[in-house]
């Protein structure tokens, strides 16, 4: 089992522009959350989706959307970029809510 | 509100020495509390949770309803345990993270 991916690993973007960072479970997960960690900050929530069904949302403006695919993978979309939006990115997955598993992260880099 | 406080940001102590990692929590109801852990270029990686009540590479957390803490020891740290350690509250279906503490084990 390759455990939760995330691509891409590395990524810089230009204020204003749209960045699509994804995520695939571990094989039977059902569940996908997403994370933006600061630089010296706990991981913040950012979403949570379950059978394809977005079941909460943090404190994040709405630049920031995602989705969750059939086969539970998902993908995180973040419009007109802020410097601000410089993080790591992390996705974790789950099969019932419980024990939740990190991936390694998109580094974001809004220059 | 909820939320979790980890006072320290860096600890630092000799191999051998006893660890105490401090958490405390703010939460309205019973806690599921989460401790994990971020080694040098690794994924974070789920340590230990509070109702499985196990021991995981010798460190344990014992939950303090009263005082709303949920502290992380070691008597023995090793060399190995050095690493970044989230404090972890679940609310619903989302986690709310302490802002971490480095520790730092001398040899």
């Amino acid at each position: 089992d390759a455990g939760v991916t995330q691509s891409p690993t590395h990524l810089i973007k230009t204020r204003g522009q749209q960045v699509t960072l994804r995520c695939s479970p571990i094989s039977g997960h059902k569940s996908v959350s997403w994370y933006q960690q600061v630089l010296g900050q706990g991981p913040q929530f950012i979403f949570q989706y379950y059978e394809k069904e977005e079941r909460g949302r943090g404190n994040f403006p709405d630049r920031f959307s995602a989705r969750q695919f059939p086969n539970y993978s998902s993908e995180l979309n973040v419009n007109a970029l802020l410097l601000g939006d410089s993080a790591l990115y992390l996705c974790a997955s789950s099969f019932t809510g419980d024990g939740y598993t990190f991936g390694s992260g998109t580094r974001l880099t809004v220059v | 509100a909820q939320r979790v406080t980890q006072p320290e940001k860096l600890l630092s102590v000799f191999k051998g020495a006893p660890v105490e990692l401090k958490c405390n929590y703010s939460y309205s109801g019973s806690p599921e509390l989460f401790w994990y852990v971020q080694y040098s270029r690794q994924r974070l990686q789920l340590l230990l949770r509070h109702i499985s009540r196990e021991s995981i590479k010798g460190f344990t957390a014992d939950l303090n309803k009263g005082e709303t803490s949920f502290h992380l020891k070691k008597p023995f740290a090793q060399e190995e345990d050095s690493a970044m350690y989230y404090c972890a509250l679940r609310n619903t279906d989302k986690l709310i993270f302490g802002t971490g503490t480095r520790l730092q084990v001398f040899p």
